[in-house]
């Protein structure tokens, strides 16, 4: 699987849009990027994924550059239960999904 | 409906002591798997199994083991116990085309004394 490098932190402000890049250069054309975070110590959830496409659910969109080489989350409206560690995954039709050191997002009142 | 569920959540053990982590989980998923977390990082996979009597090694198998008799259930047994693996496991499952969604248990806190 591609590797993925994700800023170590970053700040935001509650209400605003926190906008989470991931690179990912190295990402073959039948892997799909995946997003999950982890809030305290708890396992983590998942966010979203998506191939090609643009994606949005009730939690995020993700917006996939057109050469596939990075990808950017985004929650619109960030709240403090957001805050929480985010974890950027490339992963091809396999089983082994690993997880980084992610990125920490701390959501400031 | 429970989901994923892990036990115990704390354990402490004594160095060579043996035990076994239990996950269950009630979706019918396949996929099934194990991690751990040491402090600071993110998760590494021990084990995983996508279906009933077919396990695989992750990226950090040694000291593990693991077993699939049926679809529910997916313990991972420590045979010696080392300080080394002295970390937070978590169980995960999903339905197992590719990955999809993985659903994880709430983690159990290994201490190897």
């Amino acid at each position: 699987d591609a590797k993925t490098t994700q800023p170590p932190s970053m700040d935001c402000a509650e209400g605003r849009a926190a906008n989470l890049p991931c690179n990912h250069s190295t990402i073959s054309g039948n892997e799909y990027v995946y997003w999950y975070r982890q809030i305290h110590s708890q396992g983590p959830q998942y966010i979203i994924h998506g191939l090609k496409n643009n994606e949005t659910n009730e939690m995020a969109s993700l917006i996939i550059t057109e050469d596939r080489k990075s990808s950017t989350l985004i929650l619109p409206h960030a709240t403090l239960r957001d805050t929480a560690v985010y974890y950027c995954i490339a992963l091809s039709n396999d089983y082994k999904l690993s997880f980084g050191a992610g990125t920490t997002v701390t959501v400031r009142a | 409906n429970a989901g994923v569920t892990q036990t115990p959540k704390f354990q402490v053990l004594k160095t060579g002591q043996s035990m076994t982590l239990q996950c269950a989980q009630d979706m019918n998923h396949e996929y099934m798997s194990w991690y751990r977390q040491d402090p600071g990082m993110g998760l590494r996979l021990i084990h995983y199994s996508v279906g009933a009597g077919i396990t695989d090694q992750g990226e950090v198998p040694n000291g593990y083991n693991v077993s699939r008799s049926t679809t529910e259930d997916f313990p991972l047994r420590l045979l010696s116990a080392a300080p080394s693996q002295t970390s937070v496991y978590f169980c995960a499952s999903s339905w197992g085309q590719g990955i999809g969604e993985l659903f994880f248990g709430e983690g159990s806190r290994l201490t190897v004394l």
